[in-house]
């Protein structure tokens, strides 16, 4: 099984910080992703990228950027954040664009 | 934008029950996953439909993806409190046979079964 890890289970920031979340995968997959779950509102894409260095958005990327610099490894940036940033963010990785997905435990960030 | 809805948003049941949980939509989807979460983790695909019509079993887990793909539903047998979760749905966008991989995921079904 694919083992996705995230650099923290649980962040606290202040508005206006620049804030990254860290995701590493193991599986050697090319595709991988950010979603943001909210009550109510299921898993909505922030960005994905299908290849090193590629990068796609998703459904809700504003205020976030993205750095894949490595196969393994797919960051999220928050430039400058914001409260309505709080969120559990999930990243995950698959095989193929059609392939199940492999999450991660999840960060929940809290901006104050 | 894909639309996925989820009913119902609550299921609160007895150990030893029968639940059905559906996904409908009014787009066309490639393929449909179900996935399970647990509180404090991320969701763990529980399996991938891929044909109209198709029916898969996973112990006391039924999931049937519509001929028209377009819904689908989860169906348990003699629910246990093991069961408690979050189920979501996700759909995987068509474009005319060429798949973008954006997964819509459904706002998702909290179940709890009470010993």
């Amino acid at each position: 099984d694919v083992k996705v890890t995230q650099s923290s289970r649980y962040l606290v920031k202040r508005t206006g910080e620049k804030v990254f979340l860290e995701c590493v995968q193991d599986m050697d997959h090319e595709n991988m992703f950010w979603y943001r779950q909210d009550p109510g509102l299921g898993l909505r894409l922030i960005y994905f990228s299908y290849d090193v260095k590629m990068k796609e958005k998703g459904d809700i990327p504003e205020g976030y950027s993205v750095s894949r610099e490595k196969k393994e490894r797919f960051s999220l940036i928050l430039e400058s954040a914001s409260t309505n940033q709080t969120s559990m963010y999930l990243c995950a990785s698959s095989l193929t664009g059609l392939s199940g997905r492999g999450f991660g435990p999840g960060t929940r960030l809290t901006v104050l | 934008t894909q639309l996925l809805e989820q009913s119902p948003q609550f299921l609160s049941i007895q150990e030893g029950e029968n639940l059905t949980v559906y996904c409908n939509s009014s787009s066309v989807f490639s393929s449909l996953q179900w996935y399970r979460q647990e509180p404090g983790e991320g969701p763990v695909l529980l399996v991938t439909v891929v044909t109209g019509g198709e029916v898969k079993k996973l112990k006391r887990l039924t999931f049937q993806f519509g001929d028209a793909r377009k819904d689908s539903s989860l169906h348990i047998t003699a629910a246990q409190p093991g069961d408690t979760g979050l189920y979501l749905c996700a759909g995987d966008a068509w474009a005319g046979g060429t798949s973008y991989g954006k997964l819509t995921f459904g706002q998702g079904t909290i179940l709890t079964v009470h010993p």
